[in-house]
């Protein structure tokens, strides 16, 4: 069954912790991209790794991390240093096509 | 100005009604766009996409883009109350990166 996992599906987290969301995927497509959405705001690009061992910011990486130590893997850290960390998180991969994005189910973190 | 405006809604309408869904943008090096549709809760899926200017249509999709107003559409024929969804409008460029840009998604509700 092909596809990009995440988990977990909700995520509660006390402020001042870190905490790291999970996205797997088994499609074997090069590129990963992390967003970040918010009510009425549209998907906001945090992270990008096009290959492993690389990955660039995006538009709000403050307060965010990420590793790609292999090819199915691309790892979310949220510090303590993001502001505003509570949000709907989604991992997506990039296709052969490189117009077209597939997206994880997504991960709800509450941070209280 | 943001790169991509959309109006979030939401929009309802009753079952069968001809729906249009539209985004404007201001990057004239736009070249790919693209229509995802996300449900409550999960993660969007790629709907249509159209390359350059013209229409497409896959069934009671249609999608339109007109470059020289620098404005798309997404037309729905014979509404479902399965079509409440948010549609997400993105672009993206054909020369450097590809990574779209994503409009704040319009909220379609069709009441039966």
């Amino acid at each position: 069954d092909g596809g990009i996992t995440q988990s977990p599906k909700y995520l509660f987290r006390k402020e001042g912790q870190n905490v790291t969301l999970s996205c797997e995927q088994n499609l074997n497509h090069d590129a990963m991209y992390w967003y970040r959405q918010d009510p009425g705001q549209g998907l906001r690009l945090i992270y990008y790794s096009q290959i492993v061992n690389d990955f660039q910011k995006g538009d709000i990486a403050e307060g965010y991390s990420v590793s790609r130590e292999k090819k199915e893997s691309f790892p979310l850290t949220v510090t303590s240093a993001q502001k505003n960390p509570t949000a709907f998180y989604l991992c997506a991969t990039e296709g052969d096509s490189s117009y077209e994005q597939y997206f994880g189910p997504g991960t709800r973190l509450t941070v209280t | 100005q943001k790169e991509v405006e959309q109006d979030p809604g939401p929009l309802s309408v009753p079952e069968g009604a001809i729906v249009s869904l539209n985004c404007t943008y201001s990057n004239s090096a736009f070249q790919y766009f693209m229509w995802y549709r996300q449900y409550s809760r999960k993660g969007p899926e790629l709907l249509m996409y159209t390359y350059s200017s013209g229409n497409k249509e896959d069934g009671r999709f249609t999608a339109q883009v007109d470059k020289s107003s620098k404005y798309i559409s997404l037309f729905i024929r014979d509404s479902q109350p399965s079509d409440s969804a948010t549609y997400l409008c993105a672009m993206s460029s054909s020369g450097g990166s590809y990574i779209p840009t994503f409009g704040r998604g319009t909220s379609l509700i069709v009441h039966p």
